[in-house]
């Protein structure tokens, strides 16, 4: 069972284009991180968020956690080549002692064409 | 402040024999996880330690183990090697406390048994 689904799984856009990555899930997260992840490389953190309704902001990068916890959207704004990777949510459950365990949605493949 | 360091970076093993990956978590950090990455599975979470305990596990085999020494270093274990343990073995390391907590990832160690 995946817990996070993440969409699309691929996106393949011109340079100065928008888009935006979507998580959602059933469950309720106690924070969520996006991350970016180069071949061959590990997951470099991007954001967390932990608030219900929080809007963080990374230069052209605005990060949202949806107001019950549950879903959570990266919008890219003017993308840029260098914007290309592999794009993870990932997001930690409410309750218990599971602070190190994170559950990881499927990763976006962004490919940005000059 | 130096980030999660991981050894080895490459590796190449035969099946049935074993592997010893290791993780130096950021200086403070008491939680350290251990994540299997693959092209058709994506990121899974194997287990977490915080202060030499194992505090979560997740879904895979016994060949799978690991420990966590009194400087929060950690290493892990697989036994037995099979085709299908070939992956990107990453590790994370954390505070380890409640919400807000952010993991970070180390570059992680390539496995690949032939």
């Amino acid at each position: 069972t995946q817990l996070l689904e993440q969409s699309p799984q691929f996106l393949s856009i011109q340079e100065g284009e928008n888009l935006t990555v979507y998580c959602n899930s059933s469950s309720v997260f106690s924070s969520l991180q996006w991350y970016r992840q180069e071949p061959g490389e590990g997951p470099v953190l991007l954001v967390t968020v932990v608030t219900g309704g929080e809007v963080k902001k990374l230069k052209r990068l605005t990060f949202q956690f949806g107001d019950a916890r549950k879903d959570s959207s990266l919008h890219i704004t003017a993308a840029q080549p260098g914007d290309t990777g592999l794009y993870l949510c990932a997001g930690a459950r409410a309750g218990g002692t599971s602070y190190g365990k994170l559950t990881f949605g499927q990763g976006t493949i962004l490919t940005v064409h000059p | 402040k130096a980030g999660v360091t991981q050894t080895p970076r490459y590796l190449i093993k035969t099946r049935g024999q074993q592997v010893t990956l290791s993780c130096s978590p950021i200086s403070g950090h008491r939680s350290v996880s251990w994540y299997q990455q693959t092209p058709g599975q994506g990121l899974q979470f194997l287990f977490e330690y915080f202060s030499e305990t194992q505090r979560n596990k997740g879904n895979f085999p016994g060949r799978f183990s690991g420990r966590q020494f009194s400087n929060s270093r950690s290493e892990m274990n697989v036994s037995t090697l099979e085709l299908g343990d070939s992956a990107l073995y990453l590790c994370a390391s954390s505070t380890g406390g409640p919400s807000g907590n952010t993991i970070y990832f180390g570059e992680g160690s390539w496995l690949t048994v032939v």
